[in-house]
């Protein structure tokens, strides 16, 4: 069975940093690209930050570019964020995503980070 | 990035079909691909539906189904349940390794 584990969310104040990680199993991790969405609550999904099987290709969404860093390490099944100058807009659920074929096929259940002073 | 527009609501009647609509700017359809869709009920996490614009994961109903015309692409939903009641969203790449996600649709299944 595919399980993704979110971890790392929590409060933090504006201007800070927080690691986001995602522990993988279930399937071959090195095989598929993996991706980070967030939602706030009661609101939309906002794709966040992708990156391919072999670190080769990411990207970002504009509003984070220049603040994030993803990043994976094949050989631990993991997948981390990396939130830096954080903003009260960045409070959201962040979900870690099994991507197949230009889609998200499996979701994690999410973590809250809340951004606020 | 390209911005994806969907209605923000469609409703429909137990039996019957209903379509959401999700449409791209003129200038962006060259990238406007691989769409795909995703359930999501209230409190649950999302769900892949569609993808490549008409493929079905295992799984995922027949009465489920995907299409694309132009700059807009649909998701079909025929012989709406109670339990299609939820929210909706498209998805598409976008270029660059970039994905947009639509605002979201919200059914409701009367």
């Amino acid at each position: 069975e595919v399980q993704l584990v979110e971890s790392g969310g929590g409060l933090v104040q504006p201007g800070r940093s927080l690691r986001l990680s995602c522990a993988a199993s279930g399937f071959t991790f090195d095989d598929f690209a993996m991706h980070w969405a967030r939602q706030v609550p009661g609101k939309g999904l906002e794709w966040v930050s992708g990156i391919s099987w072999n670190s080769a290709s990411i990207g970002y969404a504009a509003s984070v570019k220049g603040r994030f860093t993803i990043s994976r390490d094949n050989a631990k099944n993991s997948l981390q964020l990396q939130m830096n100058s954080l903003r009260p807009e960045d409070t959201a659920s962040y979900f870690c995503i099994k991507g197949t074929r230009d889609a998200f096929e499996i979701w994690g259940q999410g973590t809250m980070v809340t951004v606020s002073s | 990035q390209s911005a994806l527009t969907q209605p923000r609501s469609v409703s429909g009647s137990p039996g019957q079909s209903v379509t959401i609509s999700c449409t791209v700017a003129a200038s962006d359809v060259a990238e406007f691909i691989y769409v795909s869709w995703y359930q999501q009920h209230p409190g649950k996490v999302p769900k892949l539906i569609i993808y490549d614009v008409l493929e079905r994961p295992s799984g995922v109903p027949g009465r489920f189904s995907g299409s694309k015309s132009g700059n807009t692409a649909s998701l079909t939903i025929s012989g709406l349940q109670a339990d299609d009641e939820a929210d909706y969203y498209c998805c598409s790449y976008a270029g660059g390794y970039n994905w947009v996600f639509g605002g979201g649709t919200k059914l409701s299944v009367l």
